[in-house]
């Protein structure tokens, strides 16, 4: 089955730039989607297909995809984007699978 | 907007069957893919299953023996049925809207809560 590695976390100074890696075999032949989960609420979309935002998510939130890692970057980053970020692919056999998340501290 | 609302019983018994429906309001279900999520506490999410509003399903393979997924247009509501539970099941189960068979999650319901105990 495919897997999704993300880094358990990521700290970033407070206006400063945090880049989420998430890796997998090939995952540039994949359309990749990321979730912001804040503690107590469900998911929410952030970019879909490797770099779109969806409506009202801020221009700060970017994401890129090539070879065997795809990229969420969050530049600017401020206290209300302390999170868990996960990203998500559909593998060959059409199952969605999710990365392992990672925790992102704004310090 | 198209908002999700899972409802169903939030304590199973070990061995039993968990069953829970996603109603949606604000839009219709038809000529979408929907999809059941879960999330143990403190753990990553876990795809459980997609159904399109044909009655058309795709389910995890690590889950496939275990989940029945189904529609109901008229009520414009979605289900997930997973038997024979342990403790293991226990999670915050999530409903969401896919955007295409092969999309992204959007939106997603509050989320349940499930413990598995006798």
């Amino acid at each position: 089955s495919y897997e999704l590695t993300q880094p358990l976390s990521v700290s970033v100074a407070l206006g400063q730039t945090a880049r989420i890696t998430c890796g997998g075999n090939n995952i540039g032949s994949k359309n990749v989607h990321w979730y912001q989960q804040k503690p107590g609420q469900a998911p929410v979309l952030v970019i879909y297909r490797d770099s779109n935002r969806p409506s009202g998510i801020p221009e700060r939130f970017s994401g890129s995809n090539s070879g065997n890692t795809a990229t969420l970057t969050i530049s600017r980053a401020q206290a209300g984007d302390e999170a868990d970020y996960y990203c998500q692919v559909w593998d060959s056999s059409t199952a969605g699978v999710f990365g392992t998340g990672t925790k992102v501290t704004v310090l | 907007q198209v908002q999700l609302q899972e409802s169903g019983p939030g304590l199973v018994k070990p061995s039993e069957t968990l069953s829970l429906t996603c109603t949606v309001s604000g839009g219709s279900i038809s000529s979408y893919y929907w999809s059941w999520i879960r999330q143990p506490a403190g753990k990553g999410l876990e795809w459980i299953g997609r159904i399109y509003t044909s009655g058309s399903t795709n389910y995890n393979p690590s889950l496939k023996s275990r989940v029945t997924m189904s529609v109901d247009t008229s009520k414009n509501q979605f289900s997930l049925k997973l038997s024979s539970v342990t403790a293991a099941d226990t999670a915050v189960y999530y409903c969401a809207r896919l955007s295409a068979a092969l999309g992204w999650f959007d939106p997603w319901g509050q989320g349940t809560l499930v413990t598995v105990s006798s």
